[in-house]
């Protein structure tokens, strides 16, 4: 297993287009997550899928962005009509239903992300 | 609201000493704490754990300290090593039914050799 792979590592665009990521999250892990990071800041929460079913949005995850777990497998983020304000780094991370950890946290493993430039 | 704080965001050390990073917390309802490492151009990586229970945890040269009365707890690294160069971020869960981590702001810590 390779662990968590995002796709694109990078992406430019106009304001106002349409943006996808792709995650694909260590195989045996039924958790998936959405996170955005911006300069300086930590990463954000935006969404969680436990199998297919999205479980928590955030109110950071306006109506412009849907994000997607068809087969509980990999998982999708769209951001239309970007904004410049959309610029960040968009992390992925997956865990399994069983807290691990030392002491029985729940660990994300995260991938190496996506960086969004919305010029 | 920030939940979850760290109010140095840098820490230079110089290398064989003792690093110490702090993180302030405000909600009584997290049960879990966390401590991630991340490297540029990599996504954070998992670094220690701690349960609300306990008041300490180590493995190896890290160590998590826990004051619950204080919501507060501290990550120690000893001895410091250049590899340590990182920004760390402490994150927090509360109990099942609300799994995601709240982050921090993160610490950058340099190590000079």
């Amino acid at each position: 297993d390779t662990g968590v792979s995002q796709d694109p590592r990078h992406k430019i665009t106009k304001r106002g287009q349409n943006v996808t990521f792709r995650c694909d999250p260590i195989s045996e892990h039924n958790r998936l997550y959405w996170y955005r990071q911006t300069l300086g800041q930590g990463p954000e929460f935006l969404t969680y899928f436990q199998n297919e079913a999205q479980l928590e949005k955030s109110r950071l995850l306006s109506d412009r962005f849907s994000a997607e777990r068809p087969k509980g497998s990999f998982s999708t983020l769209e951001i239309q009509r970007t904004e410049q304000g959309d610029s960040a780094m968009y992390l992925c991370a997956s865990s399994n239903a069983v807290r691990q950890g030392d002491s029985g946290a729940n660990v994300l493993t995260f991938g190496a992300g996506s960086r969004l430039t919305v010029l | 609201d920030q939940q979850v704080k760290q109010n140095s965001p840098s820490l230079s050390v110089q290398e064989g000493r003792i690093s110490i990073l702090n993180c302030d917390y405000t909600n009584s309802m997290f049960d879990y704490f966390l401590w991630y490492k991340k490297y540029p151009a990599e996504g954070p990586t998992f670094l220690i754990s701690i349960s609300s229970i306990k008041d300490k945890n180590e493995d190896g040269r890290f160590t998590v300290f826990l004051n619950k009365s204080a919501k507060h707890l501290s990550l120690h690294i000893v001895p410091s090593q250049p590899g340590d160069s990182a920004v760390y971020f402490c994150a927090a869960s509360a109990p099942f039914g609300n799994e995601k981590l709240t982050f921090g702001t993160g610490t950058r810590l340099t190590i000079i050799p």
